[in-house]
């Protein structure tokens, strides 16, 4: 099984719709990310928690929000969804703590979205 | 503002080729380097990284990366490609205290011709 799990792989919506992307993880790590990529652009962070009562906006937060339900829970909201919020979303998970495995990101596989 | 610049965006080399992928970045606190690979269709995947220490680290694969902190680099290297090394590669930057943000590089995208 993945460390790092992201629901749905693929989804297809519609505008002004609500969509929830969610991520788990058995890691045990604290610390979780929301990223988007896009063609060119790389990775950019949306929001990223370093535990459960801690949430921060990333550099393009501006039409979502997040939720941590849970340490191992970090799930991914539009509101209302519009077309340019199309791209490849990537949970990612580290550790804060230490040891050989801090600061080292573990990606899931990513959440394919389109919004028509 | 930070930001991590990754000059080559497309390569193209034939098997047996030597690769070299630039990395600078700006910031003049401490960091951890990173090297991320995605092949196609999957995530993201740790190639390689710096945390201090030797500045020539490697990874997985071959991958070779060296850190020059007077030219703010962190080049990617491998003397001799093969063609499942065809994928994404994205160079990253955290803050060695702080934030802790990672800020990504927009990657370079590698064909290795078979």
């Amino acid at each position: 099984d993945a460390d790092v799990t992201q629901t749905p792989r693929n989804r297809i919506t519609k505008t002004g719709k609500r969509i929830m992307l969610e991520c788990s993880q058995t890691k045990g790590h604290d610390r979780m990310y929301w990223y988007r990529q896009d063609p060119g652009l790389g990775l950019r962070l949306i929001y990223y928690s370093f535990d459960v009562k801690d949430i921060n906006k990333g550099e393009i937060s501006d039409g979502y929000s997040v939720s941590r339900q849970a340490q191992a829970k970090f799930s991914l909201s539009l509101e209302s969804a519009i077309p340019n919020q199309t791209a490849l979303y990537f949970c990612a998970t580290s550790y804060g703590g230490l040891g050989s495995d801090k600061n080292i990101q573990y990606f899931g596989a990513g959440t394919r979205l389109s919004v028509l | 503002a930070q930001s991590v610049s990754q000059h080559n965006h497309h390569v193209i080399l034939s098997e047996a080729a030597s690769l070299e992928l630039g990395c600078n970045y700006s910031y003049g606190g401490t960091v951890n380097l990173f090297w991320y690979v995605q092949y196609p269709g999957q995530h993201l995947q740790l190639l390689l990284k710096y945390f201090s220490g030797d500045p020539l680290v490697k990874g997985i694969k071959g991958f070779e990366a060296e850190f020059i902190k007077s030219k703010f680099s962190f080049n990617l290297r491998k003397p001799s490609v093969q063609w499942s090394d065809t994928a994404e590669y994205f160079c990253a930057v955290n803050q060695a205290s702080g934030t802790y943000k990672y800020i990504f590089g927009t990657g370079t995208r590698l064909k290795v011709l078979a």
